[in-house]
């Protein structure tokens, strides 16, 4: 999806193992959010950063961290992945500057299994 | 409770059919719903967004409808494509909730056979 890029694609990890999923966004937008998708579940909002050096939690926080770097990056980390983890995470970010009355830009995922 | 359901949860037509899903919301204070398609493997891509005085909103062969009074909305797809296989995902944003607007349906899958 245009404006976010998010890497890797795929992972499976070992219970217990850490891993950092990257979000970058070229839009220039202030805002950046982490969702998790789940069969038969919307979609739930992990954290967010409302701005450069911001972060927020959502949802589902627990066992997760993030990170701003930049305007541009906004990363997320498990720092002990478990099976309940296992998921579809997609980065978004406003498709318009001020964001909340303007669609999302979302990234093309990344499929995690933990096993 | 903030909370958005949309029917049917599947759906399964003829290319070339038309077809109509739904969504209500529990959502307050109202700010905009969106609809979103979601093809397999692939993040969701807006297709409308409508604030609270909007009624119709067209996108090509795509026409969502709102009604704030009975908080209801609707996406109708003409002349269905087999392209038009995906997920639909109803969206309503809260009203001066930066960061944790989005409140997401659970989607409808639909399926277009040939």
């Amino acid at each position: 999806n245009a404006g976010v890029t998010q890497t890797p694609k795929f992972q499976v990890l070992k219970t217990g193992q850490s891993m950092t999923l990257q979000c970058a966004q070229d839009m220039n937008h202030n805002s950046m959010y982490w969702y998790r998708q789940d069969p038969g579940m919307g979609l739930r909002l992990i954290y967010y950063s409302a701005s450069e050096g911001t972060t927020d939690k959502g949802e589902v926080p627990n066992g997760y961290n993030v990170s701003r770097l930049n305007k541009r990056e906004f990363s997320l980390r498990l720092e002990s992945a478990a099976p309940s983890q296992t998921s579809v995470y997609f980065c978004a970010s406003p498709s318009q500057p001020g964001g909340e009355f303007g669609g999302y830009t979302f990234g093309s995922g990344t499929r995690l299994t933990v096993v | 409770k903030n909370q958005v359901e949309q029917s049917p949860q599947s759906l399964i037509i003829l290319e070339g059919k038309n077809c109509t899903l739904q969504c209500n919301y529990t959502v307050s204070p109202f700010s905009n719903l969106r609809w979103y398609k979601q093809d397999t493997g692939r993040g969701p891509v807006s297709l409308t967004i409508m604030t609270f005085s909007e009624n119709t909103k067209s996108n090509g062969r795509y026409t969502a409808t709102l009604d704030a009074d009975t908080k209801q909305s609707s996406l109708h797809i003409t002349a269905s494509q087999l392209s038009d296989s995906a997920s639909y995902i109803c969206v309503v944003s809260r009203g001066g909730q930066a960061g944790t607007a989005l409140i997401f349906g659970k989607g409808t899958t639909l399926s277009v056979s040939s």
